[in-house]
């Protein structure tokens, strides 16, 4: 059974870099035709799609995070992480590490626990 | 504000069927893209419910039923249970912002 976990610093200082890892077990990313992704949620509110990589790098970046964001894969670790620079409070969330069940317009089949990082000084 | 609109809160008593909403718009539900929806409990990940309209994926009872037309998506909950209450959320893809979207959520109460 495929899983996902999320890994990383929970707290980032404002202006920083904030970096997640996911650990994909259970199976292999470079053998499957999935995309691979990363989604947030800020506390008390809804899903915000942050951006998704194929298991070749191909990527979709939320556009109006695109230029803070960086979304790159490992296949010799079976891991795919995220890097958001110039956080701020706004980045405050619980981010996700998912896997959808094909190409970028389909569904998110996969979820990991989830990993809460606060941008706090 | 979400390009994918939710009724932010809605309710039902046991028993009873419920309907959630998710209009969109010409370049994502009504340009043919796929609509999925998620439940997600509190203090949990999202769980896939419904995926490409109509679809559950195995172990999601067939009280949870997806329906699509023109530029709108509807998930319904037929036979209310204490335990479907939960946020649920609609996904879909826009191709004029190239870009997964995500409805704002409805909060679902059971009364």
């Amino acid at each position: 059974q495929l899983q996902l976990q999320e890994s990383g610093p929970g707290l980032v200082k404002p202006s920083e870099t904030l970096s997640l890892t996911c650990t994909v077990s259970g199976g292999s990313i470079s053998r499957s035709s999935f995309y691979w992704g990363w989604i947030r949620q800020p506390p008390g509110k809804g899903l915000d799609w942050i951006g998704s990589i194929y298991y070749s790098g191909s990527t979709y970046y939320n556009p109006s995070l695109k230029s803070r964001v960086t979304i790159s894969v490992d296949t010799s670790k079976n891991q795919f992480s995220l890097k958001l620079s110039s956080v701020t409070a706004a980045d405050t969330a619980v981010y996700y590490c998912t896997k959808q069940l094909g190409g970028i317009a389909v569904g998110v089949d996969n979820w990991g626990q989830g990993t809460l990082v606060t941008v706090s000084s | 504000q979400s390009v994918l609109t939710q009724p932010p809160s809605m309710s039902g008593a046991p028993g009873q069927r419920v309907t959630i909403s998710c209009t969109g718009s010409s370049s994502n539900i009504g340009a043919h893209y796929d609509v999925h929806w998620y439940q997600q409990l509190p203090g949990t990940a999202p769980k896939l419910l419904i995926y490409d309209n109509t679809n559950r994926p195995s172990g999601v009872p067939d009280r949870f039923s997806g329906s699509k037309s023109g530029t709108s998506a509807s998930l319904a909950i037929t036979g209310l249970q204490a335990e479907d209450e939960a946020d649920y959320y609609c996904q879909s893809f826009d191709s004029s912002l190239s870009r997964v979207l995500f409805g704002g959520g409805t909060k679902l109460t059971v009364l």
